[in-house]
């Protein structure tokens, strides 16, 4: 079975300062590569996936992320913060097409004016 | 833009007692999914739900657990008796193929078991 693993639990970062969030996972085969965010009070909503093709995705409000299959990895990356970006982020993995999604335990990322 | 909606937003029983919680994917999306979350704890997956039928479950998806799709638009969780450890968030998803493997979540429902 797969399993996905967040490194950071509570991130805390100034305005303006770069981010990135570490994610790794298990499985001996295929995946996709999912990075969800829930804002306060919201639900989850996609930032990027990534299925097959150029490892390094691009999604919405800056966010991006490299898929690095040598090291099983999927980080997030924004390179400048904003205070709206104070969320927690969800790395995900599923195994095919309408398969489950597996979540990491997230990270809560708390951004400082 | 269609979005997945989900009722009650916080439901309150006694231990012991039935809920159902309800869900209306987004229409035309074929895939139903429920999770859920502990408070503190990662989502974790429920079940799946494709042509009338559950297609995977989780080992937490016991038999106290069901799930219906009783019309054509809603789709619903039903705890049977439920326990102390059954509080937690619910969140329904739904998916299409069109939607190129983007699972779309629901606002959940927050559990409260006394």
């Amino acid at each position: 079975a797969q399993s996905v693993s967040q490194h950071n639990h509570h991130v805390i970062l100034s305005e303006a300062a770069s981010l990135e969030l570490g994610c790794n996972y298990s499985y001996g085969g295929t995946v996709n590569l999912f990075w969800y965010v829930q804002y306060p009070g919201q639900h989850l909503q996609l930032l990027l996936k990534y299925f097959s093709g150029d490892p390094l995705v691009k999604g919405i409000k800056g966010f991006e992320a490299e898929f690095i299959k040598s090291k099983f990895s999927f980080n997030l990356r924004k390179p400048s913060v904003q205070w709206s970006d104070t969320a927690e982020y969800f790395c995900a993995v599923d195994t095919g097409t309408a398969s489950k999604l597996t979540f990491g335990t997230g990270t809560r990322l708390q951004v400082t004016l | 833009e269609p979005e997945v909606t989900q009722t009650p937003s916080h439901q309150v029983t006694q231990m012991g007692q039935e809920v159902i919680l309800r869900c209306v994917p987004i229409s035309n999306h074929l895939y139903f999914y429920w999770y859920r979350q502990i408070l503190g704890q990662k989502v974790e997956f429920l079940v799946s739900f494709y042509n009338n039928e559950i297609s995977e479950k989780s080992e937490i998806f016991d038999d106290q657990f069901s799930v219906e799709r009783p019309d054509g638009s809603n789709f619903t969780l039903k705890i049977r008796s439920t326990k102390l450890e059954d509080s937690a968030m619910y969140f329904c998803a739904s998916w299409a193929p069109r939607d190129l493997n983007e699972q779309f979540f629901g606002p959940g429902t927050r559990l409260t078991v006394l």
